[in-house]
């Protein structure tokens, strides 16, 4: 079966310190990988997203950066972190559909919430 | 922009009552959409995925999907405690990534 781990699972930062959260996923080969935050009370925001080792997508302009240096390991980083930085940082993967079906399920990692002072 | 609108609740229902849960999505060609429970401080758990028009039973939960009115709800039947959490509507469009968008959730509590 698949297992998605993340960490830390929960970290402190100051302001303008660098940051690297990383996800890895197991029993599952090229999966599709998604970094989602989430504020305090809201819903998800997907940040970035990647089909393939080396393949990033951004979805908001930010001060974060993503990379996929293997196939099942996606990273999240910053240089220099903000106030509004702070938040639960979630990794999902999904099984890259084959043909033209629509089905994308995703299933998360068990997160990590980031408080940067 | 697509949007997915969920009415944030609190929604309280006493146990054994059905709770209902709806979302409306703004992108008409949204192919496949998902309920997720999030329990405070956890991540997303997936409950249901549902595809086509209609409706889609696993034991006590039950999606319904109406794509002409643009909106898909979810019924928690025999509710129980356990149920509190926050729901999040989810929709997909197709595309090489199939990226989902979220609403921003309904906090369901199950009173005892």
């Amino acid at each position: 079966s698949q297992t998605i781990h993340q960490w830390p699972a929960t970290l402190v930062q100051p302001v303008g310190s660098p940051l690297s959260l990383e996800c890895t996923v197991e029993g599952t080969s090229n999966p599709n990988l998604y970094w989602y935050r989430q504020a305090a009370g809201r819903g998800l925001q997907l940040l970035f997203y990647s089909v393939g080792i080396g393949q990033i997508s951004s979805e908001v302009p930010q001060n974060l950066s993503a990379s996929r240096p293997q196939d099942r390991q996606f990273i999240l980083s910053s240089k220099k972190l903000l106030l509004s930085d702070s938040g639960f940082y979630l990794c999902a993967w999904s099984v890259v559909p084959a043909g033209v079906g629509f089905y994308n399920e995703q299933f998360f990692g068990p997160g990590t919430r980031l408080t940067v002072l | 922009q697509k949007e997915v609108e969920q009415n944030s609740g609190p929604l309280s229902v006493p146990e054994g009552a059905i709770a209902s849960l709806n979302c409306t999505y703004s992108d008409r060609v949204s192919q496949s959409f998902f309920w997720y429970r999030q329990y405070s401080g956890k991540s997303p758990e997936l409950i249901m995925s549902i595809y086509s028009n209609g409706d889609k039973e696993d034991g006590r939960f039950t999606a319904q999907l109406n794509k002409a009115s643009q909106y898909v709800s979810l019924l928690i039947r025999d509710s129980q405690p356990s149920d509190s959490a926050t729901y999040l509507c989810a929709v997909s469009v197709s595309g090489s990534a199939r990226q989902l968008t979220f609403g921003s959730g309904t906090q369901l509590t199950v009173l005892p």
